[in-house]
């Protein structure tokens, strides 16, 4: 079976403060797809980013970076510098090469104190 | 180009109605998933069509259905209502369904409350 797992239920830093958010996920496939949503407080989830299992390099994109491990079963997310406008829920999400369904960790609530 | 939009975007019904969402992909997407979000949880899948063909379902009751039309919208129709269905209802939309690496976009969601 799959499952996602993120830890951090919340996270409370103050601004300019680097955060680490944490996924671990559980897969028996070889093939699949790892990805990071962000779903501010209007609700909608927004797209980050999607790893495949073959490709364990590490990605930065502005003030955000992802640290892909496969012997450790983690895709964890590093926001650098963070500021207010960070705050929101991320979840983390897992999907098999041959399915459609997306596997989703419970969210962490990220509050980005001024 | 628009977005994943959905309608309405609140609604509230009382237990044992029937409701009806709407979906409309991204142009170009053919594939569209239904989940739902209560309240402090991740989301959890419901349905996916592609090409007007359900894909997959996740572990909701038979009250539960959709359907996808000719121009890849959809409908998700939820009958005999009850509390715990008050959720948030996200539709997203991909390019191809083979192709599963594919990011789904979301729509804002309906809001939906059972009084």
């Amino acid at each position: 079976a799959q499952k996602v797992t993120q830890a951090q239920t919340e996270i409370s830093v103050v601004e300019k403060e680097d955060v680490t958010l944490d996924c671990v996920y559980e897969t028996r496939d070889t093939t699949y797809y790892l990805f990071w949503y962000k779903q501010p407080p209007s609700g909608e989830l927004v797209f980050l980013i999607r790893r495949n299992s073959f490709d364990e390099q590490n990605e930065i994109s502005g003030r955000y970076s992802w640290n892909f491990q496969k012997s450790t079963s983690s895709f964890n997310f590093t926001i650098t510098a963070s500021q207010v406008v960070d705050s929101a829920v991320y979840f983390c999400a897992l999907i098999r090469d041959s399915n459609y369904q997306l596997i989703w960790g419970a969210g962490t609530k990220l509050i980005i104190k001024p | 180009d628009a977005g994943v939009t959905q309608s309405p975007t609140h609604l509230i019904k009382t237990r044992g109605q029937h409701v009806t969402l709407r979906c409309s992909p991204i142009s170009g997407h053919k594939s569209v998933s239904w989940y739902q979000q209560v309240l402090g949880q991740g989301p959890q899948f419901i349905f996916q069509y592609y090409e007007k063909e359900e894909r997959g379902r996740g572990n909701f009751p038979d009250r539960f259905s959709a359907r996808q039309f000719p121009n890849y919208s959809s409908e998700l129709n939820v009958n005999a209502l009850l509390l715990g269905d008050s959720a948030l209802y996200l539709c997203a939309s991909s390019r191809l369904n083979r192709d599963s690496n594919q990011p789904q976009h979301f729509g804002d969601g309906t809001r939906l409350s059972i009084l």
